[in-house]
């Protein structure tokens, strides 16, 4: 057990519609990172987030955003949905900001099906 | 840019075999570098880093890797598989500035009786 969370676990939705994904990181992590794996794109990251600002952004589509909140926890929103969005959706938790040696932590993902 | 490259998107060992899944990395300042395994319906793993302490990284469950700067490699090795290890492996090169993951493509292992 990683200590990263996501709910939920799986979300089957329509295309056009819009979905949030939530991840709590393991305590005392200030950053959350949010990951699409998909067997086209692999595994690419999509954005960071440290102590509720956002550091850095990845492949992200402009459908998609994201925040963090003053408990750290961080949703990820999808919105007008596409088949290509079907994916894997993880969140990772580390300790600090950035230029350390620290560890990435995994949740178990969300997988998202749009039918 | 930061990247890594895994040869091989399939591996095929028996059990007892020695495993050796491959990763080379293109990075401009020293790499810190990752293997992680996904189990099938399951997050990722890490099962060992290498931040430029030690040049042989020892990992969990019995993996080793081993940073060769002049060959610009991180292979991940075993020495003998078991049924367990049947997963997907990735490697990834960690930016420095925000620590974000590149992965490579992925390699997965087959391990047979």
């Amino acid at each position: 057990d990683s200590g990263v969370t996501q709910t939920p676990k799986h979300l089957i939705t329509a295309t056009g519609q819009r979905v949030t994904l939530r991840c709590s990181p393991r305590s005392g992590d200030l950053s959350v990172y949010w990951y699409q794996q998909s067997l086209d794109q692999g595994l690419q990251f999509l954005i960071q987030y440290y102590n509720g600002e956002e550091r850095a952004k990845g492949n992200i589509l402009e459908r998609f955003s994201a925040q963090q909140f003053p408990d750290l926890h961080s949703e990820l929103n999808l919105s007008s949905l596409e088949l290509g969005d079907s994916a894997l959706y993880f969140c990772a938790s580390l300790r600090g900001g950035g230029g350390s040696t620290d560890t990435q932590y995994f949740g178990p993902g969300t997988r998202l099906t749009v039918l | 840019a930061q990247s890594v490259t895994q040869l091989g998107s399939h591996v095929s060992v028996s059990e007892g075999a020695l495993v050796l899944l491959r990763c080379n990395y293109s990075s401009s300042v020293p790499p810190y570098l990752f293997w992680y395994v996904q189990y099938p319906n399951q997050g990722l793993q890490l099962l060992l880093k290498y931040t430029s302490a030690a040049t042989l990284v020892k990992g969990i469950n019995g993996f080793e890797a081993e940073f060769k700067k002049s060959e610009t490699s991180f292979h991940l090795t075993k020495p003998s598989a078991h049924m367990s290890d049947a997963a997907e492996y990735f490697c990834a090169v960690s930016d420095r500035g925000t620590d974000k993951l590149i992965f490579g493509t992925g390699t997965r292992l087959q391990v047979f009786p």
